[in-house]
């Protein structure tokens, strides 16, 4: 089975810089996506790592240790819009294509 | 639009009537997949298909769910005889690798 670790709830001030945890523990590995979703819409694709270390894309970036199970996403410059769940899901090895979200982190952002 | 599309978007039934969903992925995605999500949850895996041979179905899903991609195109799925413990939002996701996730289709049951 896979287990997925996310705070339930953080706050942030528009502006500043938040940085969302997730631990994970799978039948091998394939990767590590993560998703924002608003309330009531689908979840959109913000990152995804394979390999160890940092990807940056934009205000956001990701960093993926396969051998501590450890994964962060790091949202720069904060704003009202970011306030979202978002979504940890590791991908299991074994030939396994499938994505395992976890409960999701809520973001808050306030002025 | 060459999003993944389903349909229909809401679906209001009573107890232990039959719905069916479907689904258009990404025309050249060939890995297709069913989640569910409930409020404040995460999306929770339940069937994916690779053209159209489904690959691995969730043990939570009971016997009562069904799902088929006819040709590896378009992909419905079926619940027979919901409860209401089938309310939630039913996604299907196309990917490349990543998942690229319809607006879903939300299923209310009296």
């Amino acid at each position: 089975g896979q287990n997925i670790d996310q705070p339930t709830e953080m706050t942030a001030t528009e502006g500043a810089i938040v940085q969302i945890n997730c631990t994970y523990q799978t039948s091998g590995f394939n990767g590590l996506f993560w998703y924002q979703q608003h309330a009531g819409e689908a979840p959109t694709f913000l990152s995804y790592n394979v390999l160890d270390g940092l990807e940056e894309k934009g205000r956001f970036s990701s960093f993926l240790s396969r051998s501590k199970g450890y994964s962060y996403l790091l949202l720069k410059e904060l704003q009202m819009k970011d306030s979202a769940s978002y979504l940890c899901a590791p991908k299991g090895g074994g030939g396994s294509y499938i994505p395992t979200f976890g409960r999701g982190t809520s973001l808050i952002v306030h002025p | 639009d060459t999003g993944v599309s389903q349909n229909p978007r809401h679906k209001i039934t009573k107890r232990g009537q039959n719905v069916t969903f479907r689904c258009d992925p990404i025309s050249e995605h060939n890995r297709l997949y069913w989640y569910r999500q409930t409020l404040g949850q995460g999306p929770e895996f339940l069937t994916y298909f690779q053209n159209e041979a489904q690959l691995e179905k969730s043990r939570l899903l009971s016997d009562r769910f069904s799902a088929e991609r006819p040709k590896g195109s378009f992909s419905t799925l079926e619940i027979q005889r919901t409860e209401q413990g089938d309310s939630a939002m039913y996604l299907c996701a196309s990917s490349s690798p990543e998942l690229f996730f319809g607006e879903g289709s939300r299923l209310t049951v009296l």
